[in-house]
């Protein structure tokens, strides 16, 4: 298993529950990404971990939305207090820090009803 | 702020033809640039990497050009095959900060 790895593959909650999502990227690299894509939006930036920098919170929606990276590998994405404009499919991404070629995970795909 | 735009947004071919997938980008100090294919209902594939100081990259039957000057890449497929059905993004890496802007991308049907 070389890839990103995402879970859960899918995700339906209600209005106002909070959630986690999960991802782990390749063994090795340094960097990681959160985007989330949704119909008539596209793909938007959200966070980016960079080894043990600071993160790039800026493209995060709204307080409700946060994110860790524990030990520099794995990271969770939470959002509190879920709304129906989050439904969207989360995608996570890895890079080494040398080439900066991003490879994505399956996505999570997340329903709020 | 980076815009990526790309032209068009979908595009029927008959399978064995050539085709061109149009990306452009309104700042030009980007880092590098990086095309993509999506699946339905998958994740991304990286497709090809482009670095700031090349002028293209090939990889099969896939080429891609970079002119930063203009703003603008090209990917090219060539011998197109129903496999090659997708949606094909292109995505901006700026300079100095860490995210990928990414286009709208462009769906390709390829027919038999």
């Amino acid at each position: 298993g070389a890839g990103v790895s995402q879970s859960p593959s899918n995700k339906v909650t209600e209005k106002g529950k909070d959630v986690e999502l999960r991802c782990d990227p390749i063994s090795g690299h340094t960097a990681l990404y959160w985007y989330r894509q949704s119909l008539g939006q596209g793909l938007e930036f959200l966070i980016y971990f960079q080894g043990n920098s600071a993160p790039d919170k800026s493209g995060l929606p709204s307080d409700r939305f946060s994110a860790e990276r524990t030990g520099g590998s794995v990271s969770t994405l939470t959002i509190q207090r879920t709304q129906q404009e989050d439904s969207a499919v989360y995608l996570c991404a890895s890079s080494s820090d040398r080439v900066y070629e991003q490879y994505f995970g399956p996505g999570t795909r997340l329903t709020v009803t | 702020k980076q815009e990526v735009t790309q032209i068009p947004a979908a595009l029927s071919v008959p399978e064995g033809e050539n085709l061109v997938l149009n990306c452009s980008f309104t700042d030009s100090a980007i880092y590098n640039l990086q095309w993509f294919r999506q699946d339905p209902g998958k994740g991304l594939t990286s497709l090809l990497l482009i670095q700031s100081s090349q002028r293209e990259q090939t990889s099969g039957r896939l080429n891609a050009s970079l002119d930063k000057s203009s703003g603008r890449s090209t990917l090219y497929i060539a011998a197109s095959q129903p496999g090659d059905s997708a949606t094909y993004l292109c995505a901006a890496r700026e300079t100095s900060g860490s995210r990928l802007t990414f286009g709208e991308g462009t769906q390709l049907t390829v027919n038999p």
